[in-house]
């Protein structure tokens, strides 16, 4: 059975600080990785996808992706109390039209 | 640019009565659609998908069905509710094997 594993937290991060977000997975042929932002009460909302290895940055987030190791992480960069939700990561393997997601990691940002 | 809707936003039913619910899809055309059920402190568990008008595929046994009479529309329905079936339901929608984007949510409470 594929799995996405994720520490569930709560990890906290004073605000201005860099947060570490990660998460493994066991299906080795899993090709597209995700993370979703959300919000108590609200739905998963996209920040970023990657499909290769190495990093991708888009803004103040970097997704990291290690498929060897079976690891994609992410970062937050100058972390805001807006930023303070659960992160969802969700994985799809080779041939199969659906999404994996772990349990998420809350993250809370201290002022 | 692509919307998804759902309603209700939220709903109080009591047991063993029935459930609709609906999703919509703006701005695509073939989509992939999901429903998921998120309980409380608890991880997305996918319940149904569909590729394509009338294929459904479910993924867990249970007393919930689904129907996707029009391509960019998909109900979620049960003829007998369980205090059980309470949670947030998500649909969600992608292009095929591309990035899955959520509905707002409906709120689930089956007293």
């Amino acid at each position: 059975q594929k799995e996405v594993e994720q520490n569930s937290g709560p990890l906290s991060v004073p605000e201005g600080a860099i947060a570490s977000l990660n998460c493994t997975y066991s299906d080795r042929g899993s090709q597209s990785f995700f993370w979703y932002r959300q919000y108590s009460g609200k739905s998963p909302e996209l920040i970023m996808f990657i499909y290769s290895n190495g990093d991708k940055e888009d803004g103040r987030f970097t997704a990291q992706l290690n498929k060897a190791s079976q690891y994609v992480s992410l970062l937050i960069r100058d972390s805001q109390p807006s930023d303070s939700a659960t992160y969802l990561c969700a994985v799809r393997g080779g041939s199969n039209y659906k999404l994996t997601f772990g349990k998420g990691t809350l993250l809370t940002v201290n002022p | 640019s692509q919307t998804i809707h759902q309603w209700p936003a939220t709903l109080v039913q009591p047991v063993g009565s029935p459930l609709s619910l609906e999703c919509t899809v703006e701005g695509t055309s073939n989509p992939n659609l999901y429903w998921y059920r998120q309980a409380a402190g608890r991880g997305l568990q996918l319940l149904f998908y569909s590729v394509g008008i009338g294929q459904i595929s479910s993924e867990v046994p249970q007393n919930l069905s689904a129907s996707r009479p029009q391509d960019r529309q998909f109900i979620l329905s049960s003829k007998k509710l369980l205090l059980s079936d309470s949670g947030f339901y998500l649909c969600a929608w992608e292009v095929a094997g591309d990035t899955q984007y959520f509905g707002p949510g409906t709120r689930l409470t089956v007293l």
